[in-house]
């Protein structure tokens, strides 16, 4: 059964780098059939895609982050990245990793970033 | 961009009665690339239908969805307790890739 487990700091100041990995154990991150993708939600309100990425490294993103997002793939390890730079307090949320096609069939748990100085 | 807008915003019903959610679009979908999603406090969403229709893995059949172009319902049949929570429709293929609508709440009446 396909897991996903995001990791990464809980706690980001304003104006740095924000750095989450999502670990992905149970099937193949380098299917064929599948894109890797980031999603986020504040506390509160509703989901946002962020940006989503292929085994061999092809991305797509968000263009509301204005290119602060960078996601990368690791595919020895069965690993993305994301990455979010300048962050601000509005980039407080939780982060998902999910398995994409045209729609997000599995997820992982999630992790609460605040980002606080 | 295309918008998705979901109404209600809240809907309260009783344990076995019908809840009917509506998703437009502010541009014609394909249906190919509609789904709905539930959400759970402090859970991830899960996938609960994909390509407007069809039910994911593992959905009980009271679930269900339909309609094409813009306009898109999410029909639960009989709300049993487990269901009383957030859902969401979802769009892929124009930028940004992948849209959500706001959400609609189903509560307990």
């Amino acid at each position: 059964q396909l897991q996903l487990q995001e990791s990464g700091p809980g706690l980001v100041k304003p104006s740095e780098t924000l750095s989450l990995t999502c670990t992905v154990s149970g099937g193949s991150i380098s299917s064929s059939s599948y894109y890797w993708g980031w999603i986020r939600q504040p506390p509160g309100k509703g989901l946002e895609w962020i940006g989503s990425i292929y085994y061999s490294g092809s991305t797509y993103y968000n263009p509301s982050l204005k290119s602060r997002a960078t996601i990368s793939v690791d595919t020895s390890k069965s690993q993305f990245s994301l990455k979010l730079s300048s962050v601000t307090a509005a980039d407080t949320a939780v982060y998902y990793c999910a398995r994409q096609r045209v729609y997000l069939g599995a997820w992982g748990q999630g992790t609460l970033v605040t980002v606080s100085s | 961009e295309i918008v998705l807008t979901q109404s209600p915003g809240t809907l309260s019903l009783s344990p076995g009665e019908r809840a009917t959610l509506s998703c437009r679009a502010s541009q014609s979908v394909s249906s190919s690339y509609l789904a709905w999603y539930q959400q759970k406090p402090g859970q991830a969403p899960r996938l609960l239908i994909y390509g407007a229709s069809s039910r994911a893995t593992g959905i009980p059949d009271r679930f269900s969805g339909s309609g094409s172009g813009t306009d898109f319902t999410l029909t639960i049949s009989r709300l049993e307790p487990e269901d009383f929570a957030v859902y969401y429709c979802q769009q892929y293929g124009s930028s940004p890739l992948l849209t959500f609508g706001p959400g609609t709440k189903v509560d307990i009446k």
